[in-house]
């Protein structure tokens, strides 16, 4: 079975510090894995991807994720934070083709002024 | 701009009433899901459709149902709502061609449920 796991439920961070948003999988086979996240009061918007070729992955506003098969690792990071960036943050992974996506049980970011 | 819609954003139900949730994608999308949020245990699939008419259970479905008699809509139906079924219902999308594996969710905005 395919899970994800996000092991910090709260991240707090100042604005302009670098900020990283852990999440590890467990897959048997390749993953595909993904990142979103939820501003209040809305739905999840997808943030990047990553499926084969380059770790670093680049993605929405800034954000990038390294994918690190040796660790079993997927973090999220932001060189600079931003206020505008607390949200609550959902890692998820898929193996098999035309599965529902596995969420993680989501980090509560705080970029604190 | 591509959007799912989920008709109620908010609901209060009391316990023992039907309740359904409206799901609608003008993506041409394939592939429907129904998700629940709940604080400290992020998302888990309630059921989902990768056609008309078509239905798989999730893991969480026990008191709920689906259904789907057009490509756009997808319904989720609490048969006899209970108190523990207030929760955040997030209902997504995704086209199912491609690599598939890679094919990203486009959620709704969600509606909030309250039993009372």
């Amino acid at each position: 079975a395919q899970s994800v796991a996000q092991p910090e439920d709260q991240v707090n961070v100042a604005e302009g510090n670098p900020l990283t948003v852990k999440c590890t999988y467990s897959v048997s086979g390749n993953p595909y894995l993904f990142w979103y996240v939820q501003y209040p009061n809305r739905g999840l918007q997808f943030l990047l991807k990553y499926i084969t070729g380059d770790n670093l992955v680049k993605g929405s506003y800034g954000f990038e994720a390294e994918f690190n098969k040796s660790q079993t690792s997927f973090h999220l990071k932001k060189p600079s934070a931003l206020v505008s960036d607390s949200a609550l943050y959902f890692c998820a992974v898929r193996v098999s083709g035309n599965t529902p996506l596995v969420f993680g049980k989501g980090t509560r970011l705080s970029v604190i002024a | 701009d591509v959007k799912v819609t989920q008709s109620s954003r908010y609901l209060v139900k009391r316990t023992g009433e039907k309740v359904f949730l409206e799901c609608v994608q003008d993506m041409d999308h394939e592939n429907m899901f129904w998700y629940r949020q709940d604080p400290g245990l992020g998302l888990r699939l309630i059921y989902f459709s990768y056609d008309v008419k078509m239905k798989e259970k999730g893991d969480i479905p026990e008191g709920y149902s689906v259904s789907r008699e057009k490509k756009e809509r997808f319904s989720l139906i609490l048969e006899s709502a209970s108190t523990n079924q207030t929760s955040m219902y997030l209902c997504a999308s995704t086209r199912r061609t491609g690599n598939s594996r890679a094919n990203v969710l486009t959620f709704g905005a969600g509606s909030r449920l309250t039993v009372l």
